[in-house]
């Protein structure tokens, strides 16, 4: 399976600042997207990043709060804007594989915390 | 929606027993995946196995097996001769559309 990294592993933001997350991969894929873990909770869905157009975003997730890119086949940036302490969470990246019949392989997380 | 449910929020085991995890999910599709991850103190999501719903069989991954009941809409994970590694949150999770999460139960390996 490919191999997922992030960047940053975690990070303590000030609030009304932004935080941009990279997500990289080690082989091209064809489905990359980000979710959101809340403290003691389960994942949530943000958003599906497509290559070369605008992301597609779950019920609850707009743009302007977490824009997200994705330039090529490999990369993907999500950035959590306008911080409140609301948006303390584990944010993970996930990736499909067009060989991987429908499994999602996870990065290790960016774990941020707004004070 | 589709919804998934673990009823289980917490589970302690010794060492080499058996453990069965529980899941039930809604949906009013015919054609989806079932999966079962991991997700170790480290955080890292590990895919522990998974299930298409157009097979009967039920999947085996080593010391991991499934009892999928597509009628019931249940699907629990057994983990023979349990691993203090086996230590984590075990997520069950539905494929449709998009991922969607059960709550997960915290599973704890006791010496």
């Amino acid at each position: 399976s490919a191999v997922i990294s992030q960047k940053p592993s975690r990070d303590i933001c000030q609030r009304g600042t932004s935080l941009t997350i990279q997500c990289q991969v080690d082989s091209q894929v064809t489905m990359m997207f980000w979710y959101r873990q809340q403290p003691g909770q389960s994942l949530t869905l943000i958003a599906t990043a497509n290559q070369g157009s605008e992301a597609t975003y779950e019920s609850g997730f707009v743009i302007d709060k977490f824009p997200i890119s994705r330039p090529n086949l490999t990369f993907s940036t999500l950035t959590v804007s306008n911080m409140s302490p609301e948006d303390s969470s584990i944010y993970l990246c996930s990736v499909e594989e067009a060989k991987s019949y429908n499994e999602q392989f996870f990065g290790p997380g960016t774990r941020l915390t707004v004070l | 929606a589709q919804t998934v449910t673990q009823s289980q929020p917490e589970m302690s085991v010794q060492e080499a027993e058996t453990v069965t995890l529980s899941c039930t999910y809604d949906t009013s599709e015919s054609n989806y995946y079932l999966f079962w991850y991991k997700q170790p103190p480290s955080r890292q999501m590990i895919l522990v196995i998974r299930q298409e719903a157009y097979k009967q069989q039920n999947a085996t991954e080593n010391r991991f097996s499934v009892n999928f009941q597509k009628a019931a809409k249940s699907f629990s994970l057994k983990i023979s001769d349990s691993q203090l590694g086996d230590t984590a949150m075990y997520f069950c999770a539905y494929l449709s559309q998009k991922l969607v999460f059960g709550q997960g139960t915290r599973l704890t390996i006791n010496p």
